[in-house]
Order: structure tokens, then C-alpha cells, then sequence
């Protein structure tokens, strides 16, 4: 049973560019969820899709958007980044009707 | 909007030892689950141990327990018999019930480094 994988691993950007992250839920799952991590800090929560839609939003710019596909897979885009973009952005996937979620490796973002 | 503290940044106990980690919260609702995660080095978020609140028995998973104190809005996290295995960042979370039980956001608190020493 594959757990939830995220894509890529690690990332260096300059400031100003944009970026896509990628999420593939846990099998079976069909609620996705996306967390910003600063170094030595809890997560926050960015945003939450289900049925392709943006359900909840965190205190986070518009610069942050997402999407969600048919197949439940996520995508979190970054326009304009910043110096304080730099993160650890973890993806955490659940199943509507359960209030569980289970977190993939997350993708380690640099902004240089 | 809810807060979750964590006041003991860093923590150290001894192999086979037991220990346990603080975590307040802040809520207005009656309604909501509360989580203990472990990041270990490798950086993914795992789930250790959650509660419901509308339970008053304390949730227990092999060697975690939880004392949850819902009127202090206290949940502890006490680990038992320590392996090396458990040194990581541990994050305690609240998620306010979406009524049907459907998911919703989680809050962290800040962290508790637990070193787990020979």
C-alpha cells in the first residue's frame, strides 16, 4: 500500500521565480492537504482540496495556489517567491469521512 | 482560532527510562481530536497517538499514552521504556471536528526535541 509521495525531494530557486510541487495521495485517500514548515517550527497550514476544489485556506498569500486532479493527486504553485519562502512543504493526504491524516516526506525548498 | 503550546523545547531521557512531553491548547470548540506526531531526522510527520474528545479514556498505542485533561485543556504525551529510536521532534496538534468527522486542518505547536541517550 503506498504511502503519500511528494515531488521532488529538494528545490533551489532564486527570488522572484515560480515553482510546482507535487503530491500523490495515499492510496484510497481523496482529501489533500498542504503544510509550510520553517525551519525549527511546527507546520502551518496552507490549504486543503477535495473534489478538485479548495475547501480551507490558511493565513497565506494568493502568490500560494493549488490544484487538485481527478486521480486526487495535488499540486501547490508558488508565484514571486521570497527569501522566506524557504521551507520544508509537506503534503498530508486523508479520506474525507476520517479525520486521519497521514504526511508524506515533504520537498525541501531553497529561495537564493 | 485555536493555539496549541508546547513549552519544553528540548527533553533527554535514558534508554528503557520513561518521559513525558507537556502540550496546552486553546479552543472554544467542544468538539475536536488532538494528535501527538514524531519527525524524526528523516523529516516525514508520523502519526503516534490521537485522541477524540468527546472519550475520556486516555488513548494508549504500545508504549504512548496520552493524559488528556479536557476542562485544563492538557494533553500529555508520556512515552514508556524509551528506545533510541524514539530521539525526534514531537508535535502536538489539534484539528477542530468537522462535524461528520471529516477532516480538517491540523495546528502544531512548536516542537519538543526528545533525545533518547544510551
Amino acid at each position: 500500500d503506498a504511502g503519500v509521495t511528494q515531488s521532488p525531494t529538494h528545490l533551489i530557486k532564486t527570488r522572484g521565480q515560480q515553482v510546482t510541487l507535487r503530491c500523490s495521495p495515499k492510496s484510497g485517500h481523496d482529501t489533500v492537504s498542504w503544510y509550510q514548515q520553517a525551519l525549527g517550527q511546527g507546520p502551518q497550514f496552507i490549504f486543503q482540496y477535495y473534489e478538485e476544489e479548495e475547501r480551507q485556506r490558511g493565513n497565506f498569500p494568493d502568490r500560494f495556489s493549488g490544484h487538485q486532479f481527478p486521480n486526487y493527486s495535488s499540486e501547490l504553485n508558488v508565484n514571486a517567491l521570497l527569501l522566506g519562502d524557504s521551507a520544508l512543504y509537506l503534503c498530508a493526504s486523508s479520506l474525507r469521512v476520517n479525520y486521519e491524516q497521514y504526511f508524506g516526506p515533504g520537498t525541501r525548498l531553497t529561495v537564493t | 482560532a485555536q493555539t496549541v503550546t508546547q513549552s519544553q523545547p528540548e527533553m533527554s531521557v535514558q534508554d528503557a527510562e520513561t518521559v513525558t512531553l507537556s502540550c496546552t491548547y486553546d479552543t472554544s470548540e467542544n468538539n475536536y481530536y488532538l494528535f501527538w506526531y514524531k519527525q524524526p531526522p528523516s523529516r516525514q510527520m508520523i502519526l503516534v497517538i490521537r485522541q477524540e474528545a468527546y472519550k475520556q479514556q486516555n488513548a494508549t498505542e504500545n508504549r504512548f499514552s496520552v493524559n488528556f485533561q479536557k476542562a485544563a485543556k492538557s494533553f500529555s504525551l508520556k512515552i514508556s521504556d524509551s528506545q533510541l529510536g524514539d530521539t525526534a521532534m514531537y508535535f502536538c496538534a489539534f484539528m477542530k471536528s468537522g462535524g461528520t468527522g471529516t477532516a480538517s486542518k491540523l495546528t502544531f505547536g512548536t516542537g519538543t526535541r526528545l533525545q533518547v541517550t544510551l
